[in-house]
């Protein structure tokens, strides 16, 4: 069965370093997402991808998040200069959506992002 | 600014009984409504989902029941087994988009 898969599981970092999360969403999906959940508290929206662009995103998603989609199968989340605050597990999701397609996201297990 | 609304943290049922897990929203402009179950250290993963023109959708022991005039939904579990202990979480999308927004979650708890 088809599914999302991220990289790193977990990964540790130094406060003002920079993170790469990496995810390779179901190879027929047309949308792609990041969501974030802190430790205890509740799965947040940070941005979608359709179509090469950031088609909607969140107040959480500032100037220090990119996306990118370098080629037919990646799809990354950049960190420019975590913060403490950062530190919570990122989930990539895709989904075919549109028309009469029920909304269904498809979740990858989460990179755990640690901010030291 | 809360959309969605999982007003129970937690909900304990003996295996067998039935499980009502309930989510609030305010936003008229949803028209899917979705439950998502999530294990420790997992994605979440669909459930059951439920368009805004409808009131019920049933699935095996799964059923989702929607009051548009109350804004209210509830997810019913007939009967609660103990594999269904985890975390279940109310989503649900804006016509004017894709993103899925999420409630905190409620976690049910299935005793045998």
């Amino acid at each position: 069965e088809p599914e999302v898969t991220q990289t790193p599981s977990h990964q540790v970092t130094q406060m003002g370093q920079e993170v790469i999360l990496r995810c390779v969403p179901i190879s027929n999906h047309l949308y792609f997402y990041w969501y974030r959940q802190i430790l205890g508290q509740k799965v947040e929206f940070l941005v979608s991808f359709y179509n090469n662009e950031i088609s909607e995103k969140s107040e959480i998603f500032d100037d220090q998040f990119s996306v990118e989609r370098p080629d037919g199968s990646n799809f990354t989340l950049k960190i420019r200069s975590t913060k403490l605050e950062d530190s919570a597990m990122y989930f990539c999701a895709s989904g075919l959506a549109g028309g009469t397609n029920t909304g269904e996201l498809f979740f990858g297990e989460g990179s755990r992002l640690t901010v030291l | 600014d809360q959309q969605v609304k999982q007003n129970s943290p937690s909900l304990s049922v003996q295996e067998g009984r039935i499980s009502i897990l309930n989510c609030d929203y305010t936003n008229s402009m949803f028209d899917y409504f979705l439950w998502y179950k999530k294990y420790p250290a997992e994605g979440p993963t669909f459930l059951i989902s439920i368009s805004s023109i409808k009131d019920k959708n049933e699935d095996g022991r799964f059923t989702v029941f929607l009051n548009k005039s109350a804004k209210h939904l509830s997810l019913h579990i007939v009967p609660s087994q103990p594999g269904d202990s985890a975390v279940y979480f109310c989503a649900a999308r804006n016509q004017a988009g894709t993103a899925l927004i999420f409630g905190k979650g409620t976690t049910l708890s299935v005793s045998s």
